[in-house]
């Protein structure tokens, strides 16, 4: 068990809508990274915070946004839901992200788009 | 441009049997950064190995071990004697600051099942 705990573990949400993704850190990592995961494909950057900064962004639209918080804990935001967001969203924290260090995922939260 | 190649889909072994899973990787940077993460059909990616752009020594771990080759771009792990619970998806993963973040980049994954 890594410490990095994410919720809600399942979800359905209606195509247009707006979703809250929300994950905790790893105690003493201030480095928070977002990942989707499509059916049958690898994890794909979406971004990164570090000290509550974005500090990286994949290739993700706008309405793909975040945040961070002063415990370093993190929300993945989705506007405007598509049926291709329909996916395993994974939140991965690490100390100093910036620097290559190891990355430690939650369990994901799996997002269905109707 | 940064890329992360697993060629096998799917293997299926017995146990007992060993298997290799084949990672080839692409990057401009000499610092770099490869990993491998095992998923479970519960999701949660779980961290098995990191190596360094400098480390070019085989590390083994119980019944894993990996085959870090610079001169092929290659970052190959042998599971020796398989078992049951070996049954997963293995991904194998990029780190570099080429796009001036340490993202990690994923291949598409090798699902090995191993059958009883």
């Amino acid at each position: 068990e890594t410490g990095v705990t994410q919720s809600p573990t399942h979800l359905i949400k209606t195509r247009g809508q707006q979703v809250t993704l929300r994950c905790s850190s790893q105690s003493g990592h201030n480095t928070v990274s977002w990942y989707q995961q499509a059916l049958g494909q690898g994890p794909q950057f979406i971004f990164q915070y570090y000290r509550e900064e974005e500090n990286g962004r994949g290739n993700f639209p706008p309405r793909f946004s975040g945040l961070q918080f002063p415990n370093y804990s993190s929300e993945l935001n989705v506007n405007a839901l598509e049926l291709d967001d329909s996916a395993l969203y994974l939140c991965a924290s690490s100390f100093e992200g910036f620097s290559g260090n190891t990355i430690y995922f939650g369990e994901g939260s799996w997002l269905t788009v109707v | 441009a940064q890329k992360v190649t697993q060629a096998q889909t799917e293997i299926s072994v017995v146990e007992k049997e060993d298997v290799t899973l084949d990672c080839v990787y692409e990057t401009r940077d000499t610092t770099y950064y490869l990993f491998w993460y095992k998923q479970p059909p519960s999701g949660e990616l779980v961290f098995l190995i990191r190596r360094n752009s400098f480390d070019e020594q085989n590390e083994i771990s119980g019944r894993y071990s990996w085959n870090f080759q610079k001169s092929t771009s290659s970052f190959n792990f042998t599971i020796t004697a398989s078992q049951v619970v070996d049954s997963a998806v293995y991904f194998c993963a990029l780190s570099d600051a080429t796009s001036g973040t340490y993202k990690y980049i994923f291949g598409t994954g090798t699902r090995l099942k191993v059958l009883a």
